[in-house]
């Protein structure tokens, strides 16, 4: 069976501090997607990746790939209560359950 | 920015009743999928269309769900009846695969319709 795996599923964090979400994927792909959706809102393109060992990052947010161990994470430095969302990722068509993140002042 | 469009963005309904979901998706954009978020399931893909050929719908409950798309320009998501179980948030998206790979392609999601079977 084909599945996107995230961890955590819920996060509460406190500004200023560091945290990683993984996500873990079933098939042999070489990309991997992450989408934030804010609270009643619908998903927005975060990061593409690509190929094995690319990274991305974007302010706060850096995203990396490893396509040998399946693997993707989503890292958060110095949290900012902005950052709070659902972080999801996605192989092509295929969404993990997301992450719930929380930033607490 | 091209967008993907959805009608209606809230439906409340009784159960019994027929519900019909429309979305126009971007212009050169060559596949369509609908998803239903619930708190509980999350993210689930229910169909998807390439060149307007559907390709996969075995996410849709066969009984009651059913996805079309009669134009480019317009897919549909049907209901009837419709349950109290269905209600949700249904999103549709819309990329441009080749080759069968999404590749830079991302999905761009519509607003989503929050559909209410009382």
């Amino acid at each position: 069976e084909l599945k996107v795996e995230q961890n955590p599923l819920f996060l509460s964090m406190q500004e200023g501090k560091n945290y990683t979400i993984y996500c873990n994927y079933s098939t042999t792909s070489d990309r991997l997607y992450w989408y934030r959706q804010d609270p009643g809102k619908s998903l927005e393109s975060l990061f593409v990746l690509l190929s094995n060992g690319a990274v991305k990052q974007e302010g706060r947010l850096m995203a990396s790939l490893d396509t040998k161990a399946r693997l993707s994470t989503l890292h958060i430095t110095a949290a900012v209560h902005d950052l709070s969302a659902t972080y999801f990722c996605a192989e092509d068509m295929r969404f993990g359950a997301g992450t719930r993140l929380t930033v607490k002042p | 920015d091209a967008r993907v469009t959805q009608t209606p963005r809230h439906k409340v309904t009784e159960m019994g009743q027929e519900v019909t979901m429309r979305c126009q998706p971007i212009l050169g954009h060559n596949t369509v999928f609908w998803y239903r978020q619930t708190m509980m399931q999350g993210l689930e893909l229910l169909a998807y269309f390439r060149n307007r050929a559907p390709l996969d719908d075995s996410g849709m409950p066969k009984d009651r769900f059913s996805a079309e798309m009669p134009d480019a320009t317009l897919a549909t998501l049907k209901i009837q009846p419709s349950e109290p179980r269905d209600s949700a948030v249904y999103f549709c998206a819309s990329g441009l695969v080749q080759d069968g790979r999404f590749g830079a392609n991302v999905l761009t999601f519509g607003a989503g319709s929050r559909l209410t079977v009382l």
